[in-house]
């Protein structure tokens, strides 16, 4: 089973609907994130979270939130989707400092997201 | 965070070596250079990482200039699944910040039969 798992995998909607993505991760690991990546480009961070009550904005959050219901769930959240926000869609987890694997982030597999 | 630039786009044969470049001329002494690369329709994957010396694992090489302002990540024998986007990302490991990925548009590298 994959360790970093996205839900919905695609999604259509209509401008002006409340879209949830989705995450969860059995890596046991504190630290998650939420990228999106349009055509052609690299990936940008959305929002960040180091712990359950920890929640950071990335250098794109604006017209999206999230929630951390447990150190393996991080939501993504269009509050008001637009057209705009058609994109894809990566969660990522990443372990702490005293973790071999510090260093590593561990994608999943990406949501497909259209607004129309 | 300090900025890299990568070619847009290389080429290999099959079994052959790959050499893709990196500079990173403003790198600061605590940035770490991580390699990521993407398959096509999948999420990115871990590479490689450094911060001053060489490296080698299963996957990959990553040579370190002396001066860190530019690396090379070796492939040494390329396959087809090697085709894939491969991001070079600097990450610095001071303070909170560590962990945010900033990723640039990479180099796509084409291996060919």
């Amino acid at each position: 089973d994959a360790d970093v798992t996205q839900t919905p995998r695609n999604r259509i909607t209509k401008t002006g609907k409340r879209i949830m993505l989705e995450c969860s991760q059995t890596k046991g690991h504190d630290r998650m994130y939420w990228y999106r990546q349009d055509p052609g480009l690299g990936l940008r961070l959305i929002y960040y979270s180091f712990d359950v009550k920890d929640i950071n904005k990335g250098e794109i959050s604006d017209g999206y939130s999230v929630s951390r219901q447990a150190q393996a769930k991080f939501s993504l959240s269009l509050e008001s989707a637009i057209p705009n926000q058609t994109a894809l869609y990566f969660c990522a987890t990443s372990g702490p400092p005293w973790d071999s694997h510090y260093n590593e982030q561990f994608f999943g597999p990406g949501t497909r997201l259209t607004v129309l | 965070d300090a900025k890299t630039t990568q070619p847009n786009s290389m080429e290999s044969n099959e079994e052959e070596p790959v050499h893709l470049p990196c500079n990173h001329s403003t790198i600061s002494g605590t940035d770490y250079i991580h390699w990521y690369r993407q398959l096509p329709s999948q999420g990115p994957e871990y590479v490689i990482h450094g911060l001053t010396s060489n490296v080698n694992n299963r996957m990959a090489s990553l040579a370190i200039a002396e001066d860190r302002k530019s690396s090379t990540l070796i492939l040494h024998r390329a396959t087809l699944r090697d085709a894939a986007v491969y991001y070079c990302i600097l990450n610095n490991a001071g303070g909170t910040s560590y962990g945010k990925l900033t990723f640039g548009q990479g180099t796509i590298l084409t291996v060919h039969p």
